[in-house]
């Protein structure tokens, strides 16, 4: 079975500072890994996603993720952040046999002080 | 915007009532899922079709179920609601479930709020 884990329900950083935020995954397949960001009162949009093309992947609005197999780790940066950032983020990781979901960590709620 | 539509935006009801999500996905997307957010369980995937036809299921209760009808719009049966039935409900879509790198692309949600 895969699973992922964020580590820190609630991060805060400020303005113009780096974000850093954590998620270990666990699978027994190679994993296809995502990063989608949850804005107060709306859907769930993608940052970016791990497909096994390339350990640094780039995403929208300036963040990027890496990944790292030796560590079971996939972190999400970006070099300053910016008030437009502050939100809820989640990792997660493609499961299922032949037909797939995605398995979400517990979140990531991001607050940017000025 | 995703291009997945979910109506109603918010639904207000009572314990033991019936109510119907509805998703519409993207054009083009025939596989449909249903997942659930609430503040103690988190995000949680409920049950996938595809083409009309039941892929997977998942943390899915009996008093819950789900179609998908031939225009490729999917429904959420939510019935002998409890409190903690309140949650927000997303559908998401994309073309072949089969693919583990596809993008899953959600919805704005259903928020339920059993009273």
């Amino acid at each position: 079975a895969q699973s992922v884990t964020q580590l820190g329900s609630h991060v805060s950083v400020s303005e113009g500072a780096l974000v850093l935020l954590r998620c270990n995954y666990s699978s027994s397949v190679p994993p296809y890994l995502f990063w989608y960001v949850q804005y107060p009162n709306q859907g769930l949009q993608l940052l970016l996603k791990y497909t096994s093309a390339a350990t640094l992947v780039k995403g929208i609005n300036g963040f990027e993720a890496e990944f790292k197999k030796s560590e079971t780790s996939f972190h999400l940066t970006k070099p300053s952040a910016h008030m437009s950032d502050a939100a809820e983020y989640f990792c997660a990781v493609k499961s299922g046999a032949g037909s797939y979901q995605l398995t979400f960590g517990k979140g990531t709620k991001l607050s940017v002080i000025p | 915007d995703s291009g997945v539509t979910q109506t109603p935006k918010h639904l207000i009801t009572a314990t033991g009532q019936r109510v119907t999500l509805r998703c519409s996905p993207r054009s083009g997307d025939l596989s449909v899922y249903w997942y659930q957010q609430s503040l103690d369980q988190g995000l949680q995937f409920l049950i996938q079709y595809y083409n009309g036809e039941e892929r997977a299921k998942g943390n899915i209760l009996e008093r819950f179920s789900a179609q998908q009808f031939p225009d490729l719009h999917s429904e959420l049966n939510l019935s002998s609601l409890e409190l903690g039935d309140s949650a927000l409900y997303f559908c998401a879509s994309s073309v072949d479930p089969t693919s583990r790198q596809e993008t899953q692309y959600f919805g704005p949600g259903t928020r339920l709020l059993v009273l």
